[in-house]
């Protein structure tokens, strides 16, 4: 059984660009979560996705987009690229049945850096 | 706004001693409370899930407790060993989708 999938592993693009990361939930599950994570620091939520829509967002500007698939998958999308955008992108599946308490399963994320 | 913080920030042990890691939240409110392992430049592994009805949960060497109250949570982990080497996260969620996590604990076992 497959767990959290995310490509690509690194990538590297220069200020202004956009930048797409994509990820695979773990079989059976069918809600994602992305999360930023700074070096030094703890993931900060961005934004999930459950149903092909966004139910909850956290503080991160609009430049930040994302989507999610019939199969379930999911993108993310950053949009005029900044300095401060270099981080490890986490990607995490979950059961979306509406209860917060089942466990989320993380991807090994993937690091970006805007030069 | 709900806050988590870890304390110690790092924390260097010899071979086989038992220790503790402290997070704490700052709204007691919450759904439930997990502990996350992460290895230098890789994702997260979930080691413990406490819901706020359970005071503690227990697997292998691990121990995590949980007090809403005092917005507390330790991890314990016994006979402790350089493959614990990683950095511990401490993430709460209060009952939205949100998960918030604290800055971790960089923990290093001496062989």
């Amino acid at each position: 059984d497959a767990g959290v999938t995310q490509s690509p592993t690194h990538l590297i693009k220069t200020r202004g660009q956009q930048v797409t990361l994509r990820c695979s939930p773990k079989s059976g599950h069918d809600t994602v979560s992305w999360y930023q994570q700074a070096l030094g620091q703890g993931p900060q939520f961005i934004f999930q996705y459950y149903e092909e829509e966004e139910r909850q967002r956290g503080n991160f500007p609009d430049r930040f987009s994302g989507h999610q698939f019939p199969n379930y998958s999911s993108e993310l999308n950053v949009n005029a690229l900044l300095l401060g955008d270099s981080a490890l992108y986490l990607c995490a599946s979950s059961l979306g049945s509406g209860s917060p308490s089942l466990t989320q399963y993380f991807g090994p994320g993937t690091r970006l850096l805007v030069l | 706004k709900q806050e988590v913080t870890q304390i110690p920030a790092a924390l260097s042990v010899p071979e086989g001693e038992n220790l503790v890691l402290n997070c704490s939240f700052t709204d007691s409110a919450i759904y439930n409370l997990q502990w996350f392992r992460q290895d230098p430049g890789k994702g997260l592994t979930s080691l413990l899930l406490i819901q706020s009805s359970q005071r503690e949960q227990t697997s292998g060497r691990l121990n995590a407790s949980l007090d809403k109250s005092s917005g507390r949570s330790t991890l314990y982990i016994a006979a402790s060993q350089p493959g614990d080497s990683a950095t511990y996260l401490c993430a709460v969620n209060t009952g939205g989708f949100k998960t918030i996590f604290g800055a971790g604990t960089r923990l290093f076992v001496k062989a």
